[in-house]
């Protein structure tokens, strides 16, 4: 079974200040998603990273892809409330069927 | 998220009843899913279909069956509902084989008391 672990669970940070969120993998998946979830919706797909080593800049959010393709990280620059929310990793695997990690809550207080 | 519609999106339900989910998109997607999310766990594959008329267990399919008679609907039921079924359930179709985006609906929270 392939395990795809987030850290950290939570997260509560004052708007402005940095964040990284990291997602660890006992495999390797053929490429990995980043998606964020508000409450009451189902989650919305920002990025996917595909090839070792890759980077993806989304305004201010950054994407990498470890070199073996079995961690990844999502770097918030300067966070705003807005990007209150649930965000989690996925692995993608056969038949496009995905390994969620447990998902990463966090909070930007105004 | 117009795209992926699921009914109902609230119900409660006594343990042993039965019930069914469905799930309709409108994009001629192939490919369709049902997870269900859990606190602390993350989003789990219940059963997923590769195009019409097909189906295929995920990670925890006991419980659960699906029918895909047709393209756009993706029917999950529980034939005897228990309290370890209370969850939200999302049902999700594949927007871009290139990139396997998957498209979600808002999802279903089904209590089981």
């Amino acid at each position: 079974t392939q395990l795809l672990e987030q850290s950290p669970q939570f997260l509560s940070i004052q708007e402005g200040e940095n964040l990284t969120v990291y997602c660890n993998s006992s495999s390797v998946f053929s490429s990995l998603q980043w998606y964020r979830q508000e409450p009451g919706e189902g989650p919305v797909l920002l990025v996917t990273v595909v090839t070792g080593g890759e980077v993806k800049k989304l305004k201010r959010l950054t994407f990498q892809f470890g070199d073996a393709r079995k961690d990844s990280s999502l770097h918030i620059t300067a966070a705003q409330p807005g990007d209150t929310g649930l965000y989690l990793c996925a692995g993608v695997g056969s038949n496009y069927k995905l390994t969620f990690g447990k998902g990463t809550l966090l909070t930007v207080n105004p | 998220n117009a795209g992926v519609t699921q009914t109902p999106k609230f119900r409660v339900l006594k343990t042993g009843q039965s019930m069914t989910l469905l799930c309709a998109q409108d994009m001629n997607h192939e490919y369709m899913y049902w997870y269900r999310q859990d606190p602390g766990m993350g989003l789990r594959l219940i059963h997923y279909s590769v195009g019409e008329g097909t189906t295929a267990k995920g990670e925890v399919p006991d419980g659960y069956n699906v029918s895909r008679l047709k393209k756009q609907n993706f029917l999950l039921g529980l034939e005897s509902a228990a309290p370890s079924q209370t969850s939200v359930y999302f049902c999700a179709s594949i927007r871009s084989q290139t990139t396997g985006e998957l498209f979600f609906g808002e999802g279903s929270r089904l209590t089981v008391l």
